[in-house]
């Protein structure tokens, strides 16, 4: 799977909107863009993917560039508890192992 | 909303001693996985499971671990004999290729904190 590379960490401050950058220049065709969190050693919860489009859910956008060589998850209205490591993770279809890396430790300042 | 559980949260055994660590998937899901985190480490990959059997397996994954689907609900991972530098998390997640857009979205537990004394 594509490399990617984070940040190692950024603050962000609550009610504004968090862009988390991530770059893969690597990926290949078949590969989806995943984003991952981890609050304090829970478990890692799953945010959003997408492939080519640009994606939106309940938490969070996901704009994918024209190239397919980076990306950037938005959280529209960071809140403290958004406080977490964000992952970025580059896996294809069928891939069973996700390659979780150091991540980005994200901190929102009141 | 569905979730994977996992129990118990927290193991705390002897070295040498055999642990199994036990994982509820969502119910409809048919892959399954455990991953490890250290301490402030990464989370690793250690072994996916389907249609009762490993589909892939880690480095990490030697033969003193072990993963069981013993009923419809039940995943279970267990250590024969644990070592000091088994202490970790152990996170089990499930997928459900199906219904995923053509993406297999790997949903994750709350973990098992793993203590080795």
């Amino acid at each position: 799977d594509a490399k990617t590379t984070q940040p190692t960490s950024m603050d962000c401050a609550e009610g504004r909107a968090a862009n988390l950058p991530c770059n893969h220049s690597t990926i290949s065709g078949n590969e989806y863009v995943y984003w991952y969190r981890q609050i304090h050693s829970q478990g890692p919860q799953y945010i959003i993917h997408g492939l080519k489009n640009n994606e939106t859910n309940e938490m969070a956008s996901l704009i994918i560039t024209e190239d397919r060589k980076s990306s950037t998850l938005i959280l529209p209205h960071a809140t403290l508890r958004d406080t977490a490591v964000y992952y970025c993770i580059v896996s294809s279809y069928g891939n069973n192992r996700l390659a979780f890396g150091k991540g980005n430790q994200v901190v929102v300042i009141p | 909303e569905p979730e994977v559980t996992q129990t118990p949260s927290h193991q705390v055994t002897q070295m040498g001693q055999e642990v199994i660590l036990r994982c509820v998937p969502i119910s409809n899901h048919l892959y399954f996985y455990w991953y490890r985190q250290i301490l402030g480490q990464k989370v690793e990959f250690l072994v996916s499971f389907y249609n009762n059997e490993i589909s892939e397996k880690s480095e990490i994954f030697d033969d003193q671990f072990s993963v069981e689907r013993p009923d419809g609900s039940n995943f279970t991972l267990k250590i024969r004999s644990t070592k000091l530098e088994d202490s970790a998390m152990y996170f089990c997640a499930s997928s459900d290729p199906i219904s995923g857009r053509g993406t297999d979205t790997q949903y994750f537990g709350p973990g098992t904190r793993l203590t080795v004394l």
